[in-house]
């Protein structure tokens, strides 16, 4: 089975721009979660979509937002980029089984670069 | 709140050497436990979980149990390799809220010299 595949795996961007990342979770997965990673702030979640809708979200300016399509692909858009949103952009895919089996799959990481 | 606190890095061991990385939580509910592991470059990857009180979770030579007395989730292993060398984040997820969120710890990076 194929993993979470990211695209872009990396992106250099400027102030002030905006930015769409892309996930396609493991065939079967419904549930897509976004992660940002820091040096600073350490691993920090960011939202969940389940069958199309944010089912939970994290503690984030309204500049992140995201979307899932019909087919549990997702995208998440920064819009007015900022220096601070240079991070590796996670995105983890997970089946929504049963609770005590549920374990999130990662991708590889969009690292993305703001000048 | 729910929190998840790591021991400070790098660990800095010789191939062969007997590893510990220390993990307590504080959880608001009843979690599951994890770890995961980062290589270079790379996103994470899920090494071990527990779903329960003293559950232990094993993978590729690495343990960690579950103590729900102490809310510890220490990540051992008996004999390291320089393949090894990476960073470990132990993280937990709330059972039962019906979301997916993991809190993770700040991680903790290994290095092992042959």
């Amino acid at each position: 089975k194929a993993g979470v595949t990211q695209t872009p795996r990396y992106l250099i961007k400027t102030r002030g721009q905006q930015v769409t990342l892309s996930c396609s979770p493991i065939s079967g997965h419904r549930s897509v979660s976004w992660y940002q990673q820091t040096p600073g702030q350490g691993l920090q979640f960011l939202f969940e979509y389940f069958s199309e809708t944010q089912r939970n979200k994290g503690n984030f300016p309204g500049r992140f937002s995201g979307r899932q399509f019909s087919n549990s692909r997702s995208e998440m858009n920064v819009s007015t980029l900022e220096l601070g949103d240079s991070a590796l952009y996670l995105c983890a895919s997970s089946a929504r089984l049963a609770e005590d089996q549920e374990t999130q799959y990662f991708g590889p990481g969009t690292r993305l670069l703001v000048l | 709140g729910n929190s998840v606190t790591q021991m400070e890095g790098p660990v800095t061991l010789s191939e062969e050497a007997f590893l510990t990385i220390n993990c307590t939580y504080t959880a608001t509910g009843y979690p599951s436990l994890f770890w995961y592991v980062q290589y270079p470059g790379e996103g994470l990857q899920l090494l071990l979980k527990a779903t329960k009180a003293d559950d232990k979770g094993s993978n590729k030579g690495f343990e960690a149990t579950y103590r729900k007395e102490t809310t510890s989730f220490h990540l051992e292993k008996g004999s390291v390799q320089v393949s090894d060398s990476a960073v470990y984040f132990c993280a937990l997820r709330l059972m039962n809220t019906g979301f997916q969120k993991l809190v993770f710890g700040t991680g903790t990076r290994l290095l092992v010299s042959p």
